[in-house]
């Protein structure tokens, strides 16, 4: 089956530092990539995605790489705001899942302090 | 326009009580999904709608669990007998249809707390 692993959290920076949230997955067939982002009191919104090997997925500063060899889309932001404080979930979907189905890592809770 | 819309948005209740939770959809947008998120588990899928009918009811946890949806458009997910282990926050998403991938606009969820 599929599955999405990412580092816990909470990850706690300064502004303006750099950051890293590791992301590995295990799935059948060839998935698609995503990071969904959750800002406090808010619902769920697809943050980039990548859809093939070698992609890379961007928006708001943040990016991602598709990675096969190494089954991972690590997130990452060179000058974090702490407006970016927020839950981020790595999730995959495939075509044997008929395209329906995300599966989400367990989530990553960033803390950007002034 | 208007998004995913869920109600309530909190549901306190006592265990064994019967609760129902409703989605509103995109307008146009024929898939629909239900999502757990509970502290330790993260996202959870549990079921799929493609217009009325549900092809795949997998993440359903128990038989205690049901949904439906009518008219191509509203959603209730039903909780029977409620335990305490069912506090979560229930996300519901909707998409269009088509071949491929078609991003999944979540709404912003009912907490339910069983106490």
């Amino acid at each position: 089956g599929n599955s999405v692993t990412q580092m816990e959290g909470p990850v706690t920076l300064s502004e303006e530092a750099f950051l890293t949230i590791n992301c590995t997955y295990t799935a059948t067939g060839y998935p698609s990539l995503f990071w969904y982002v959750q800002y406090p009191g808010e619902g769920l919104q697809l943050l980039l995605k990548a859809t093939k090997a070698d992609d890379k997925g961007s928006n708001k500063g943040f990016e991602a790489t598709y990675r096969k060899e190494t089954t991972s889309f690590h997130l990452e932001k060179g000058s974090v705001q702490v407006s970016d404080s927020a839950v981020y979930f790595c999730a995959l979907i495939s075509r044997n899942s008929g395209y329906s189905t995300l599966t989400f890592g367990k989530g990553t809770m960033l803390l950007v302090s002034p | 326009g208007a998004g995913v819309s869920q109600s309530p948005s909190n549901k306190v209740t006592e265990k064994g009580k019967d609760v129902e939770l409703r989605c509103d959809p995109i307008s146009g947008h024929t898939a629909l999904y239900w999502y757990r998120q509970s502290l330790g588990q993260g996202l959870e899928f549990l079921i799929y709608f493609q217009g009325n009918s549900a092809p795949d009811k997998s993440g359903l946890p128990s038989d205690r669990f049901s949904a439906e949806r009518t008219g191509g458009s509203v959603s209730t997910l039903t909780i029977q007998r409620t335990q305490q282990e069912d506090s979560a926050v229930y996300l519901c998403a909707s998409s269009t249809q088509g071949e491929g991938y078609n991003e999944q606009f979540f709404g912003p969820g009912t907490r339910l707390t069983v106490l």
